[in-house]
């Protein structure tokens, strides 16, 4: 089975902070994504990787970074954290198809940061 | 751009009775698309998906769904619902930029 983990279930800092949220996958997967979940938006993609060192904007980029290193190691940043980014984050990662037909996408548990 | 709508943030069925959570699309190009449930606490799941052939897709946990080309929709269905089925679903559609588009999600309660 794919499993991707998430550095923390809960999360609770203070605005202006820099804050890491950490996400492994054990598969091999070249693609992994960064989303936030809020009630009545769904979820909203922040930014994605197909390849080490390689990143590409999602929806909303704006407040974060992202960083991956490593083939298995998608981290996410929020450089100087605020009240609005409290929300659910959840991590992702499937395989990459060179036909274009996208793969299914293998979740983590998410993390529920707060800012305060 | 590629888009699917989710028009009911909640329903309620009977334990027992059939269930349909809906979803319509909106593509330019072939629509590839997928469900994913979640449940309480966790990330979201797998549940099934549509590339090409049949129109009844069969997926996870006794759920299918119906893609309908000419309604542009993608209902996911069963039977007969479980109290367990209680969770949030959501559908998704292909981009071809970030490699899928979710649905806002339809919570589901199944009522003893």
């Amino acid at each position: 089975d794919v499993k991707v983990t998430q550095s923390s279930r809960y999360l609770v800092k203070r605005t202006g902070e820099k804050v890491f949220l950490e996400c492994v996958q054990d598969m091999d997967h070249e693609n992994m994504f960064w989303y936030r979940q809020d009630p009545g938006l769904g979820l909203r993609l922040i930014y994605f990787s197909y390849d080490v060192k390689m990143k590409e904007k999602g929806d909303i980029p704006e407040g974060y970074s992202v960083s991956r290193e490593k083939k298995e190691r998608f981290s996410l940043i929020l450089e100087s954290a605020s009240t609005n980014q409290t929300s659910m984050y959840l991590c992702a990662s499937s395989v990459a198809r060179t036909s274009g037909i996208p793969d299914t996408q293998y979740f983590g548990p998410g993390t529920r940061l707060t800012v305060l | 751009a590629q888009s699917v709508a989710q028009p009911e943030d909640q329903v309620n069925v009977a334990e027992g009775n059939p269930l349909t959570v809906k979803c319509t699309y909106s593509v330019s190009g072939n629509p590839y698309l997928f469900w994913y449930v979640q449940y309480p606490n966790r990330g979201l799941q797998f549940l099934l998906k549509y590339i090409t052939g049949d129109n009844l897709v069969k997926g996870s946990y006794g759920f299918e769904a119906e893609f309908n080309k000419s309604q542009t929709s993608f209902h996911l269905k069963k039977p007969s619902a479980l109290v367990s089925d209680s969770a949030l679903y959501f559908c998704a559609v292909r981009d071809i930029h970030t490699g899928v588009t979710f649905g806002t999600g339809t919570k589901l309660q199944v009522i003893p």
